[in-house]
């Protein structure tokens, strides 16, 4: 089964729109952590964000916030004032415990993100 | 400024050979991992290591070992390279434990079995 699922290969926003890129998750692990990196068209992978699965509130940076629904298990990203160089991979990511003891972090399939003039 | 190096961008090798990708971290990081990054597909997790000869295994591990025997170094070994093995290979490190323990990523090997 899925751990992370990104449901939107592709999204396309206007530039200055704001945008909602979805994350949906699964764990039995009471404490895990959830991510957001880009990976522009250079390959690199850039931290975005990031929740904690005890946080009472949604985590921000900057543009960018996490709209995080524990009981429905989604942690999706969104992206205010979208500027053009916005436009990349999105990748949801998820922490979580191991039985052998480390930590585990699994990617959803991603989103790519098309901002448009 | 923290870093994780991959000892090759491109890599070109023969059906049936070893390989053997290479990284290292300097960032004293107990946590490092192994993805393969192919379209559609996303970053799939192959191994992962969160100490000095511990490892796990992750979603795609047959075909593939890990060797660390040093903290800032961790291998993946293909044992006989297959053209299904042809992929974009990502390796990250991160902190043990604790909040937002995010992970970094080196360039990347893009590997092509022929």
């Amino acid at each position: 089964a899925q751990k992370i699922t990104q449901t939107q290969p592709g999204m396309f926003v206007q530039e200055k729109e704001a945008v909602t890129l979805d994350c949906t998750y699964d764990t039995s692990d009471p404490s895990y952590g959830l991510f957001w990196y880009k990976q522009p068209s250079s390959g690199e992978m850039i931290f975005l964000i990031y929740q904690g699965s005890y946080d009472q509130q949604n985590a921000t940076e900057g543009r960018y916030s996490l709209n995080f629904q524990k009981a429905r298990k989604s942690a999706n990203l969104v992206i205010s004032a979208s500027q053009l160089g916005d436009s990349a991979m999105y990748f949801c990511a998820m922490r979580e415990g191991t039985e052998g003891g480390g930590n585990k972090l699994t990617f959803g399939t991603g989103t790519q993100l098309k901002v448009e003039l | 400024d923290v870093k994780v190096t991959q000892s090759s961008r491109y890599l070109v090798k023969r059906t049936g050979e070893k390989v053997f990708l290479e990284c290292v971290q300097d960032m004293d990081h107990e946590n490092m991992f192994w993805y393969r990054q192919d379209p559609g597909l996303g970053l799939r997790l192959i191994y992962f290591s969160y100490d000095v000869k511990m490892k796990e295994k992750g979603d795609i591990p047959e075909g593939y070992s890990v060797s660390r025997e040093k903290k800032e170094r961790f291998s993946l070994i293909l044992e006989s390279a297959s053209t299904n093995q042809t992929s974009m290979y990502l390796c990250a490190s991160s902190l043990w434990g604790g909040e937002a323990v995010e992970a970094f990523f080196g360039q990347g090997t893009r590997l092509t079995v022929v």
